[in-house]
């Protein structure tokens, strides 16, 4: 079965830094999808930037980017010149095909220090 | 584009009665929606596929005559908890996707279900 794995419940960063938040998955497929989504405090879900795992250019989205490293199944999200408003949980979440449902990383909740 | 609808935002019943949650994709049609269930401070952990035309699929655990899905249209699919126990409070979010092989899924915005 699909995992993911984030191994930060918790992260800060100082406003206008970059932060890094990790992510790992597990799967024996070739072909997917992962995925960054935001929850702020008004629980509304957010997808913050996508990967195709055919695709080896990393994904990028305004200040976000990722780092796909397929190999080691591992999907980082930077993010850059953070924001008071990037303060929120992130999940990393993985996706077999098209119309598969959508697995969820158990999140990293990021603080956002002014 | 690509907006989900989702109703009520929040809910509160009496123990024992039932709740019906509706999910709607506005300006597309979604022949799959998700439903998921969130803990405070969790993950989303996904409940059931709802599948439009036929039943549902549902996560191991879930028990399918509490939670019934109703997908009957295109664009609309219902989640109802039926007798409803204090254990059953939680957060309720769906999600679907239109015919796009790239799209990430869109969510409602949740429905907070508290019963007392």
């Amino acid at each position: 079965a699909q995992t993911v794995t984030q191994s930060q419940p918790e992260m800060s960063v100082q406003e206008a830094e970059t932060v890094t938040l990790s992510c790992t998955y597990d799967t024996s497929e070739s072909d997917y999808y992962l995925f960054w989504y935001k929850q702020p405090p008004s629980r509304q879900m957010i997808l913050v930037i996508r990967q195709e795992a055919y695709k080896q250019q990393n994904a990028t989205e305004n200040r976000f980017s990722v780092n796909f490293q397929k190999a080691a199944k591992s999907f980082s999200l930077k993010i850059s010149d953070s924001q008071l408003g990037d303060a929120a949980m992130y999940f990393c979440a993985y996706k077999k095909t098209s119309y598969d449902k959508v697995i969820f990383g158990p999140g990293t909740s990021l603080s956002v220090i002014p | 584009g690509a907006v989900v609808s989702q109703h009520p935002s929040r809910v509160i019943c009496k123990s024992g009665t039932s709740v019906k949650i509706e999910c709607r994709s506005l300006d597309f049609q979604a022949t799959t929606m998700f439903w998921y269930r969130q803990f405070p401070k969790k993950s989303l952990m996904l409940m059931a596929t709802s599948n439009e035309g036929s039943k549902a699929t549902y996560e191991q655990g879930v028990e399918k005559d509490k939670f019934l899905i109703n997908h009957a249209s295109l664009t609309l699919s219902t989640l109802t908890v039926t007798s409803a126990h204090p254990e059953d409070s939680s957060f309720y979010i769906c999600s679907a996707s239109p015919r796009d092989r790239e799209a990430g899924y869109t969510f409602g915005s949740g429905t907070r279900l508290t019963v007392v």
